[in-house]
This record gives C-alpha cells, structure tokens and sequence, in this order.
C-alpha cells in the first residue's frame, strides 16, 4: 500500500453539494499540504497545516489535520463548477519541508 | 500567477536532441525544485537546489541535468531522453525554514513545462 493514500481517487458530485476529500498518511506529520491543480497545469496551494486538531478555512474549503497527525480532511462546502480539478495532498515526513511527498489525487468534476 | 514562471510551456523532442528548460522565481525564495508529473503516477521529486547548492537528488538519471546559477533561476538539461520521460515537469521554489526561522515553508509553483519525447 502507498504509505500516503488519497481518497477518493474521483469524485462527481452536483453543484451545491458538500464533499470530503481525505489523505492518509502511514506517518506522522510535520506537516500536511493542500494542493489545486488543473489538468496539464502546475498546482495552486490552498492550505498548510501542522498541529494535531489544527483546522483552517479558505472561502468554503476547510481542511483539518487530526489529533494524531495522520490523516488531513479537505471539505468543500456548496461546491461549484470552479472547485473542479484535481486535489492533491503533500506531506512533510522530515520536518524540513523541503522533500515533500504527494498522494496520488482526488480528480473533482463539479456538475451544474 | 504564482510568481514562478517555466518555460517553455510545451515541448516535444527527439531522442537525440538536447533541450533545457528553464524556471524563474519572482518571490525572493531561496530554495528551488524540480518535479516530475507523468500519467497515473503521484508528483516526483527530482532535484532541490538551496541556496543555490543542490541538496537533493532523487535517483534521478544523468539525462536530467539541473542548473542553479542564482536563486531566483534553475534550469533542467535533457540529452538523451527516452519516451518514458514524457510528463509534465514543474518547478518550485520557497523559501527555506533554516533562514525564515519557520520549519514549514510552502513550495509554489509554475505552471509546468509539458514534454514529449518522440
């Protein structure tokens, strides 16, 4: 098994609708990142966390980081055509941040 | 606009040719990334330059070779390539904890060069 999972791998959902995207990690974490990315196109960083229980908000994307520090949430409430694309999660396994390891990614279709 | 541009955005190559890509940073960072997408596979690490002194190489093949001739600029050499290293390369660049006196320091990213090898 991937030692950082994403799940789901792709998810449909119709616009106005919530939906959780998850990422697992086989160790702790120093550090849990949030990525966009359009296909063919580089990635847009959305939300770092680093403390078990931390949560952050950006407009109606929230992500969380358990207790543990082994698995993060992103939620995206009332989602909308513009939320489409695909969801990736990097995790800082060193404490240095700079070898960052990416989970495979959650591919989002928002339909209207 | 991340403040990281790459070019060029597209580029298709023989396996004999040589070609270089090219990243700059326009964020005042001092450590800059290369990383490999292909299809199907999660992102890659390849290099990472600090300070301009490579401190990173992940197993990557001598095809590749990375130049950091300043902070703000990295290049990736190809010669030699083969057909598997077709993917979209993207580059990243942040600024490093040891200076900034934080440990978690967030890489952005350019918009990546798409790179067919024919």
């Amino acid at each position: 098994s991937q030692e950082l999972e994403q799940s789901p791998q792709s998810l449909i959902v119709q616009e106005g609708k919530n939906l959780t995207i998850n990422c697992t990690s086989s160790k702790t974490l120093y550090g849990l990142y949030w990525y966009k990315q359009k296909y063919g196109e580089g990635l847009i960083f959305l939300m770092m966390l680093q403390k078990g229980g931390e949560e952050k908000s950006h407009e109606k994307i929230t992500a969380k980081l358990d207790e543990k520090k082994q698995q993060s949430s992103l939620h995206i409430t009332a989602s909308q055509p513009s939320h489409a694309g695909i969801y990736l999660c990097g995790a800082d396994w060193s404490g240095s941040a700079r070898q960052l390891t990416f989970g495979s990614g959650t591919q989002l279709t928002v339909l209207p | 606009e991340t403040g990281v541009t790459q070019t060029p955005r597209h580029l298709v190559m023989g396996m004999t040719n040589k070609k270089s890509l090219k990243c700059e940073q326009h964020l005042g960072h001092n450590a800059m990334y290369w990383y490999k997408q292909s299809a199907k596979k999660p992102l890659e690490l390849m290099f990472v330059y600090n300070f301009k002194e490579q401190t990173e190489n992940n197993s990557v093949p001598s095809r590749f070779s990375p130049e950091c001739p300043n902070s703000s600029h990295l290049f990736l050499h190809l010669h030699t390539l083969q057909p598997e290293d077709s993917a979209l390369y993207l580059c990243a660049s942040s600024q490093d904890g040891a200076t900034s006196g934080r440990v978690q320091e967030t890489q952005y990213f350019g918009p990546g060069t798409r790179l067919l090898v024919l």
